[in-house]
């Protein structure tokens, strides 16, 4: 089944220490899309690759970056992980701006 | 208002309809989007309307938009207890495509 894909499901890792969450998609979509969910509020993006082109959002913290090597796979990296960055980080991917197929998402602990 | 609303919880009974109701913020929007969010799981998209239609009704969900009130409302019939989740509102918005999300509304559905 095409799908989104994300690994792992849950992280833990420590504060300070870099982290790099993974999504895959085999629905050969053009755009992927990063956003951090807290807990009890609304999903938040924090920047989209259209094919290659990387959109940062105006308020996105430098801690965050994203790379994207090839269609199928989208990272989100954590250089600095803070106990405030302990989140749901859900990976979407779209055909083409329209709608969006999420991830399960990864749950990131930060000790 | 600048933020996409949507009360925060809603209790029914079991075979009862649910309506949960949304104001979103940009006249423009072209799809608006109802997601369901499980506990610790992603965001599965459950139906979307297009912002020249009036009414969608797929099985036992009917999307209403007022466009001139910037209201939605999905209504759930014969609400079962696998509907109690966290459900989302969302538009499209900006010429990135960017989805904005409401807060959600819980529903819990007693038996």
């Amino acid at each position: 089944d095409a799908m989104v894909i994300q690994n792992p499901r849950y992280q833990v890792t420590q504060f300070g220490k870099p982290v790099t969450l993974s999504c895959s998609q085999t629905l050969n979509h053009n755009v992927m899309y990063w956003y951090q969910q807290k807990s009890s509020q609304a999903p938040k993006l924090l920047f989209h690759y259209y094919d290659k082109d990387f959109n940062n959002e105006a308020d996105t913290p430098d801690n965050f970056q994203s790379r994207r090597p090839n269609t199928s796979f989208c990272f989100l990296d954590i250089r600095s992980p803070g106990l405030g960055d302990a989140a749901m980080y859900l990976c979407a991917t779209s055909r083409d701006r329209d709608e969006q197929f999420f991830g399960p998402g990864t749950r990131l602990t930060v000790l | 208002g600048e933020d996409v609303e949507q009360s925060l919880f809603l209790s029914v009974r079991e075979g009862d309809s649910s309506v949960i109701n949304c104001t979103y913020t940009d006249s423009s929007s072209t799809y608006l989007y109802w997601y369901k969010q499980e506990p610790g799981a992603g965001l599965q998209l459950l139906t979307y309307i297009f912002s020249n239609m009036d009414m969608k009704q797929d099985q036992r969900l009917t999307v209403l938009l007022n466009k001139k009130d910037k209201h939605l409302s999905l209504r759930i019939a014969d609400t079962q207890t696998g509907d109690s989740a966290i459900y989302f509102c969302a538009e499209i918005k900006g010429s990135q495509g960017n989805l904005i999300f409401g807060k959600g509304t819980k529903l819990s559905v007693k038996p």
